[in-house]
């Protein structure tokens, strides 16, 4: 079983609709965070998370500690937020356990 | 500075042959690291630096893998004897303090024929 597992792998969307991807993990952590890689392979990072909540822009991060449990949020969801989101945890520095990544396609 | 730079962005080598790639990290950033990314897969740590210590290594680092960091700027990924399982996005990173957060390369994608 992975450390760091995500849901749903692949994630199909219309224009404006709204986005939840999910992230569990079976470890201890200092952080999570939320990255977004488009095709080519280069890595955003979108979010680091310890507790509760933080926002930027159309996107929200959420995690749960005692459930070991995040989510992330796209409202009114875009073309251009077509990407693969990918959760990481890791403890005091980037040694980061990562899943899998979620392919999300948002149609016009 | 326009963040991380990693070269080159793309390598296609024969097995057998050696091969080595840069990453030049945001100039303030005292650490950098080293994922690998097969297809379909997300990145695995390979490596971390502060300043030029190489303080962790995983054991997906082989002994035909090695990195170095001279003189704590850019670091070089040198893959000796490259087999077809090398084939992978190699992502490097770098942070100056944890809470700060960590950039991310565009990747060299190496392509082991």
């Amino acid at each position: 079983k992975n450390e760091v597992e995500q849901s749903p792998q692949n994630l199909t969307a219309q224009e404006g609709e709204f986005i939840t991807i999910n992230c569990s993990y079976s470890v201890g952590i200092s952080a999570l965070h939320w990255l977004q890689q488009h095709p080519g392979g280069g890595i955003v990072s979108l979010f680091m998370l310890s507790s509760g909540k933080k926002k930027h822009g159309r996107l929200i991060a959420t995690i749960n500690i005692q459930e070991k449990h995040s989510s992330l949020h796209i409202t009114a969801s875009h073309p251009r937020d077509s990407a693969v989101y990918i959760c990481a945890v890791g403890g005091s520095n980037y040694k980061l356990t990562f899943g899998k990544g979620t392919l999300l396609t948002v149609n016009p | 500075d326009t963040g991380v730079s990693q070269n080159p962005r793309h390598k296609i080598t024969k097995r057998g042959q050696n091969v080595t790639f840069r990453c030049d990290p945001i100039s303030e950033h005292n650490r950098l690291y080293w994922y690998r990314q097969t297809l379909g897969q997300g990145p695995e740590f390979l490596t971390y630096f502060q300043n030029e210590a190489q303080l962790e290594k995983s054991r997906l680092l082989s002994d035909r893998f090695s990195a170095e960091r001279p003189k704590g700027s850019f670091s070089t990924l040198e893959i000796q004897r490259t087999e077809q399982g090398d084939s992978a996005m190699y992502l490097c990173a770098s942070s100056f303090t944890y809470s700060d957060g960590a950039f991310f390369g565009q990747g060299t994608r190496l392509t082991v024929v």
